[in-house]
């Protein structure tokens, strides 16, 4: 069964810092990824979302992400975090063309002012 | 629109009594997942609906969780009995379609504490 790996559980950084977090996949066929956020005390949102073409994939509020097939890896990033941009950040993939989002653990981002 | 509308919000009940908790998806979505967050397993899917039928509820854990959706615009997960380690956000979500690449949207989730 497919899996998705966060390694970072928890995040803390200082405003301006930039930010990337990892997300790995196993599944050796065709993936959707996805990115997702949560806001203290919301719903989850969607970020991005990689399907196929341009493996750079931009979101929404300067975020972005790489998918890099051969280290079936799909990282965010964002050059310059803001102290909005405190929450929980999921990773998550449908494998195969079907429907099932399997979703990571979660990375807990804080960012200090 | 009003988006995935859950209720209730916040539920809190005894060992052993019943538990049902309600989802609206957005109008003109066709499918329905339920999916339930806890600190231990994260968030897991427990079922999904397409055109009102079940399609996969391979990841109910166990016969005391039920999940209907009667019409397009209504479904219910229900857990009976309920047990302290049912406490969990579970969350709604719908699409438009199956496809993979259907963005779902979340509800805003129902916590609940079994004690």
């Amino acid at each position: 069964a497919q899996s998705v790996s966060q390694h970072n559980h928890h995040v803390i950084l200082s405003e301006a810092a930039s930010l990337e977090l990892g997300c790995n996949y196993s599944y050796g066929g065709t993936v959707n990824l996805f990115w997702y956020v949560q806001y203290p005390g919301q719903h989850l949102q969607l970020l991005l979302k990689y399907f196929s073409g341009d493996p750079l994939v931009k979101g929404i509020k300067g975020f972005e992400a790489e998918f890099i097939k051969s280290k079936f890896s799909f990282n965010l990033r964002k050059p310059s975090v803001q102290w909005s941009d405190t929450a929980e950040y999921f990773c998550a993939v449908i494998t195969g063309g079907g429907n099932k989002l399997t979703f990571g653990t979660g990375t807990q981002l804080k960012v200090e002012l | 629109d009003a988006g995935v509308i859950q209720s209730p919000r916040h539920e809190v009940t005894e060992m052993g009594q019943e538990v049902t908790l309600r989802c609206k998806p957005i109008s003109g979505h066709n499918s329905l997942f339920w999916y339930r967050q806890t600190m231990m397993r994260g968030l897991e899917l427990l079922i999904y609906f397409n055109n009102n039928v079940p399609i996969d509820d391979s990841g109910m854990p166990e016969d005391r969780f039920s999940a209907k959706m009667p019409n397009a615009s209504f479904s219910t997960l229900k857990i009976q009995p309920s047990e302290p380690r049912d406490s969990a956000v579970y969350f709604c979500a719908s699409s438009l379609g199956l496809a993979g690449g259907n963005e779902q949207y979340f509800g805003p989730g129902t916590r609940l504490t079994v004690t």
